[in-house]
């Protein structure tokens, strides 16, 4: 399996313009998290997914924010309009539900809001 | 609610020296404890976990972590440092039983000096 994968690695905007960040989680995984990393902030859980539902949205910011699951292979995390606070890395994570499993993490979007 | 400290922003040794990252945890219930690693640039990469068992746990690249009950920690350590191993290091717990999500904190850097 290759692993989480995330499109774009890197995504540069202006302020104002949507941003769709992507993410494929590895097959047969059943959960789904989305993670914002900043230096200041460090690791924040945005929202995570089970079985394509949204479980927990609490870490999303604002309704600027929003994420969906459409299917067990997909998803996306919409920012818009975006702004310049919004630059940080973005990160996707995938597991199968149960206490005993680890995530694993895609190589992560660097978004830059200009 | 769940949560995990790691007290240290960054922890400095000298290369074949033993290494030391701590973490404290909070929980009601059983711990379910990770360890993540992250090199720059890169996703989180799972190390080792604790879910039940050896309080001795062996993990990924010569890592291994104490779980203390007692003293509500779960440290990891390596008997000697490689310059590689200088990255950022996460402790987590899984909240809330299977669809819970990690918990991170805010993550330790390691520095290994030759």
């Amino acid at each position: 399996d290759a692993g989480v994968i995330q499109s774009p690695r890197h995504e540069v905007t202006e302020m104002g313009q949507e941003v769709t960040l992507r993410c494929k989680p590895i097959s047969g995984h059943n959960s789904l998290f989305w993670y914002r990393q900043t230096m200041m902030r460090g690791l924040e859980l945005l929202i995570y997914f089970n079985n394509n539902v949204p479980i927990d949205d609490s870490g999303m910011p604002e309704d600027r924010f929003s994420a969906k699951m459409p299917n067990a292979s997909f998803s996306t995390l919409k920012i818009q309009p975006s702004e310049p606070r919004d630059s940080a890395v973005y990160f996707c994570a995938s597991t199968l539900s149960g206490i005993h499993t680890e995530a694993f993490f895609g190589q992560g979007t660097r978004l830059t809001v200009v | 609610a769940q949560s995990v400290a790691q007290p240290e922003d960054q922890v400095n040794v000298a290369e074949g020296n033993p290494l030391t990252v701590k973490c404290t945890y909070s929980v009601s219930g059983n711990p379910y404890l990770f360890w993540y690693v992250q090199y720059p640039n890169r996703g989180l990469q799972f190390l080792l976990k604790y879910i039940t068992g050896d309080n001795l746990v062996k993990g990924s690249y010569g890592f291994e972590a104490e779980f203390n009950k007692s003293q509500t920690s779960f440290h990891l350590k390596k008997p000697s440092a490689l310059v590689s191993d200088s990255a950022l290091y996460f402790c987590a717990v899984r909240d809330k039983g299977s669809q819970g999500n990690l918990i991170f904190g805010k993550g330790t850097k390691l520095s290994v000096k030759p």
